[in-house]
């Protein structure tokens, strides 16, 4: 297994522009979320789903979509980039209804806005 | 979790030694409890977890403390090594039913 994998790994962007950071996972998850990482600040949830077709959002979900079309994939799309979302962005996911509520992570994006 | 800025606190131990780290949450209705390892440059990983009606539970080389009544969560690491240094996290559920991370703290270990 792959596990979690995202793309890109690094990605600058300007103000405005728009973008999409790939998330996928081959071990069969319902639960997909995404957090972004900020010096000092922990991980903060941004956007989750519970399974194909339900997303909802998270603590710090504006300026972001998301849609969950497929069990493995979860994309996260940055509508109009901003300085403030500079940030290193990590994909996990998890079974649901185990009791354990353990997540597994990718290995982050990078992203900077200038 | 709380921020403590863009310092994280940090503890300095000789390999070897024992590493306990700390944690504090705030929500009394949390009922699950979990440390993750984040070396540099990696996405965190689990290391264990432990629910509200446990108050210790161990791993290999790690145990986990609960102390419900002054919501204080703890982790051990016997025998620490080098390869233990990275950022530590503690997460708990808190009222949602969603993972709430702590800030971390820097595991440093002097050789």
């Amino acid at each position: 297994n792959a596990g979690v994998t995202q793309t890109p790994k690094f990605q600058v962007l300007k103000t405005g522009q728009s973008m999409t950071l790939q998330c996928a996972q081959d071990m069969n998850h319902e639960y997909m979320s995404w957090y972004r990482q900020d010096p000092g600040m922990g991980l903060r949830l941004i956007h989750y789903s519970v399974g194909a077709g339900i997303t909802d959002q998270g603590e710090v979900p504006n300026g972001y979509n998301v849609s969950r079309s497929t069990t493995e994939d979860f994309p996260l799309r940055l509508l109009s980039a901003a300085p403030s979302q500079t940030s290193v962005y990590f994909c996990a996911s998890s079974l649901v209804g185990t009791g354990s509520y353990e997540q597994y992570f990718g290995p982050g994006t990078r992203l900077t806005v200038t | 979790g709380e921020s403590v800025g863009l310092h994280l606190p940090t503890l300095s131990v000789q390999e070897g030694d024992n590493s306990i780290i700390n944690c504090a949450y705030s929500n009394s209705a949390s009922d699950y409890f979990i440390w993750y390892k984040q070396e540099s440059g990696k996405g965190p990983q689990f290391i264990i977890d432990i629910r509200s009606n446990m108050d210790k539970r161990q791993g290999q080389r790690v145990t986990v403390l609960l102390n419900k009544t002054v919501k204080h969560l703890s982790l051990q690491i016997a025998a620490t090594q080098p390869g233990d240094s990275a950022v530590y996290f503690c997460a708990d559920t808190g009222a949602t039913n969603k993972l709430i991370f702590g800030t971390g703290t820097l595991l440093a270990v002097q050789p």
